[in-house]
């Protein structure tokens, strides 16, 4: 089975500050990894993926993951934030069989501080 | 290519009664997934469609919920006898096979039960 788990429901920055948000996996089989973001009344957008290959991944709008199966972890990093950046994000894992039906972690909301 | 949308975008319904929600995928994407996201929240699997097959369904899918893809395009989720725990955004997402896996989401349908 598949879980996710994001440590930090909120997360608060100052602009231009680093963002890391982070995201612990659990996968009985190697997993395909993804990060989404949620702006208010809206769907989800992908950010990013990893499937197989390099673990270090980038994405949309200046944001990067890396893979780390030792640590079973995919957190989400941003040099700089921008207040743009601001909204909900979702780490979701799927086994890549079957339905490959996304198992996601509860959020973390991203505050960026003017 | 416009995109997953829903429709409507938001229901206000009494308990008990029942509501209907419509998702049109990205064309010639065969592959349809139904998630609910409650407040405070990730989305949480539903059911999904390979065509037109219903090929999976979640313990969150109760008898009260039906869904459908008769032709392999568009899909409905109809919820009858309504509670107000099924307050939620109902989230519908697309892929095409032999895509990396990410899934498109639509906007969602917020529905709130009275």
């Amino acid at each position: 089975a598949q879980s996710v788990t994001q440590l930090g429901s909120h997360v608060s920055v100052s602009e231009g500050a680093l963002v890391l948000l982070r995201c612990n996996y659990s996968s009985s089989v190697p997993p395909y990894l993804f990060w989404y973001v949620q702006y208010p009344n809206q769907g989800l957008q992908l950010l990013l993926k990893y499937t197989t290959g390099a673990t270090l991944v980038k994405g949309i709008n200046g944001f990067e993951a890396e893979f780390k199966k030792s640590e079973t972890s995919f957190h989400l990093t941003k040099p700089s934030a921008h207040m743009s950046d601001a909204a909900e994000y979702f780490c979701a894992v799927s086994d890549g069989g079957g339905a490959n039906n996304l198992f996601f972690g509860t959020g973390t909301r991203l505050t960026v501080i003017p | 290519d416009t995109g997953v949308s829903q429709d409507p975008r938001h229901k206000i319904t009494k308990r008990g009664q029942n509501v209907t929600f419509r998702c049109d995928p990205i064309s010639e994407h065969n592959r349809l997934y139904w998630y609910r996201q409650t407040l405070g929240q990730g989305p949480e699997f539903l059911t999904y469609f390979q065509n037109e097959a219903q090929l999976e369904k979640s313990r969150l899918l109760s008898d009260r919920f039906s869904a459908e893809r008769p032709k392999g395009s568009f899909s409905t989720l109809e919820i009858q006898r309504t509670e107000q725990g099924d307050s939620a955004m109902y989230l519908c997402a697309s892929r095409i096979d032999g895509s990396s896996y990410e899934q498109y989401f639509g906007p969602g349908t917020r529905l709130t039960v009275t």
